[in-house]
């Protein structure tokens, strides 16, 4: 149980164009969900949480403008990198949370962008 | 500021011993915490969880310890094979929160 899908896998995109992620809950209902960026060799940074019908929460440092996060349901939260540039191409993790504290995230298996 | 580190950046380990990966953790308010395998190219793999009222918790040959006094946490691998080199991620649960903070990444090499 607990599986969540992303996608693409990887994708590569020129520079100045958009490209959306999806992450899915494939089988619970995921009231929040959770946007990683990972460089190669260092550790998962969160960008924002998503939580189902509301605005998401991003962390500092992460522009909302040019990561925009949409969490239309229980079970889809899509993240559109805008006008991409080459430094934004990075490996993006979504997670999600059945929404109580002290409850384990399960993670989708990420999504290399790659920017021309 | 509040943060999750790692002693060892790489463990390097004979196959058939065990292996100890550590943390160091510093919000003293944080009351759960979790272990996340990652392979290469894919998602954090859930491990092992424990809770700040537990100092250890074991599951399929792995044992998590936690030792709320200094702040450390760590993860014993029984028996390492081959399949579990990857990168360990300690997290950290944000009390009050639904939010993790995850360490730096220890990544384990096992040595036929």
């Amino acid at each position: 149980g607990a599986v969540v899908s992303q996608h693409p896998s990887w994708v590569i995109c020129k520079s100045g164009t958009s490209v959306k992620i999806e992450c899915r809950s494939l089988d619970f209902q995921a009231t929040t969900m959770f946007w990683y960026r990972q460089f190669p060799k260092q550790s998962l940074m969160l960008m924002a949480t998503s939580n189902e019908g509301s605005k998401a929460t991003y962390e500092q440092g992460v522009e909302k403008d040019k990561f925009l996060i949409n969490h239309a349901s229980l079970t889809l939260s899509t993240l559109t990198v805008t006008s991409a540039h080459p430094e934004d191409s990075s490996f993006y993790i979504c997670s999600a949370s059945v929404g109580t504290e002290n409850s384990p995230l399960h993670f989708g298996n990420g999504t290399r962008l790659t920017v021309t | 500021g509040e943060s999750v580190g790692l002693h060892l950046p790489t463990l390097s380990v004979q196959e058939g011993d065990n292996s100890i990966i550590n943390c160091a953790y510093s919000n003293s308010a944080s009351d759960y915490f979790i272990w996340y395998k990652q392979e290469s190219g894919k998602g954090p793999q859930f491990i092992i969880d424990i809770r700040s009222n537990m100092d250890k918790r074991q599951g399929q040959r792995v044992t998590v310890l936690l030792n709320k006094t200094v702040k450390h946490l760590s993860l014993q691998i029984a028996a390492t094979q081959p399949g579990d080199s990857a990168v360990y991620f300690c997290a950290e649960g944000v009390s009050g929160t639904y939010k993790y903070i995850f360490g730096t990444g220890t990544r384990l090499k096992v040595l036929a």
